[in-house]
């Protein structure tokens, strides 16, 4: 059975930092591409930034471009997302998701709520 | 604002069958795969409808998606009670290099 167990949210400044991992099991790691959604309060979902499975190629929104960078360990089974100068509107729950290619998304996990607030 | 456009609101009787759409434009639905999620409340999205009209594996088969040009539509025949939630489709966008999803369609069983 595939897991996706997303850690790292919490409140933080705006300017500040985070980083978010997503941890998985029940498939092989390193043939999937990862992504991540987010979905602010009242919201939908909005893609974030997707990495392909080899991690050498990755994808960004343009709204978080710059300021938030995307990687893979996968010895680890994880992925992160890097997130700098974070702003009010960045205040979201954050999903990690996977499929076979960056162009899919076949599974998700349940998210870790981020809060940027001064 | 979502930049596939879904109804907000969807609803039907126990055992009728209801549509939901999803419009989009050629570098989305038009030239890449849609995928619907069903969305209940504090859990995360699951996977409904890959590759247009692929049923994801344990979905009943009363649920089904076609595509055509830039719309997508899923439809759920013989609705029950527990159908009652959100449903939402995504592709892929060329011009974007990323996913674009609609915003969401809560299904109502009357």
């Amino acid at each position: 059975e595939v897991q996706l167990l997303e850690s790292g949210g919490g409140l933080v400044q705006p300017g500040g930092s985070l980083r978010l991992s997503c941890g998985a099991s029940g498939f092989t790691f390193s043939n999937y591409a990862m992504t991540w959604v987010r979905q602010a309060p009242g919201k939908g979902l909005e893609w974030v930034s997707a990495i392909s499975g080899r991690g050498d190629s990755t994808y960004y929104a343009e709204s978080v471009r710059g300021r938030f960078t995307i990687s893979r360990e996968n010895s680890k089974n994880t992925v992160y997302l890097q997130m700098n100068s974070l702003r009010d509107d960045d205040t979201a729950v954050y999903h990690c998701a996977t499929g076979p290619h960056v162009r899919a998304i076949d599974h998700w996990g349940q998210g870790t709520l981020v809060t940027v607030s001064s | 604002q979502s930049v596939l456009t879904q109804s907000p609101s969807a609803s039907g009787t126990p055992g009728q069958r209801v549509t939901i759409s999803c419009s989009g434009s050629n570098s989305n639905i038009g030239s890449n795969y849609v995928y619907w999620y069903q969305r209940l409340p504090g859990t995360a999205p699951k996977l409904l409808i890959y590759m247009n009209n692929h049923r994801a594996s344990g979905v009943p088969d009363r649920f089904s998606g076609s595509k055509s040009g830039t719309s997508a539509s899923l439809a759920i025949s013989g609705l029950r009670s527990e159908d009652e939630t959100d449903y939402c489709c995504a592709a892929w966008d060329d011009s974007l290099s990323g996913w674009v999803f609609g915003g969401g369609t809560k299904l109502t069983v009357l």
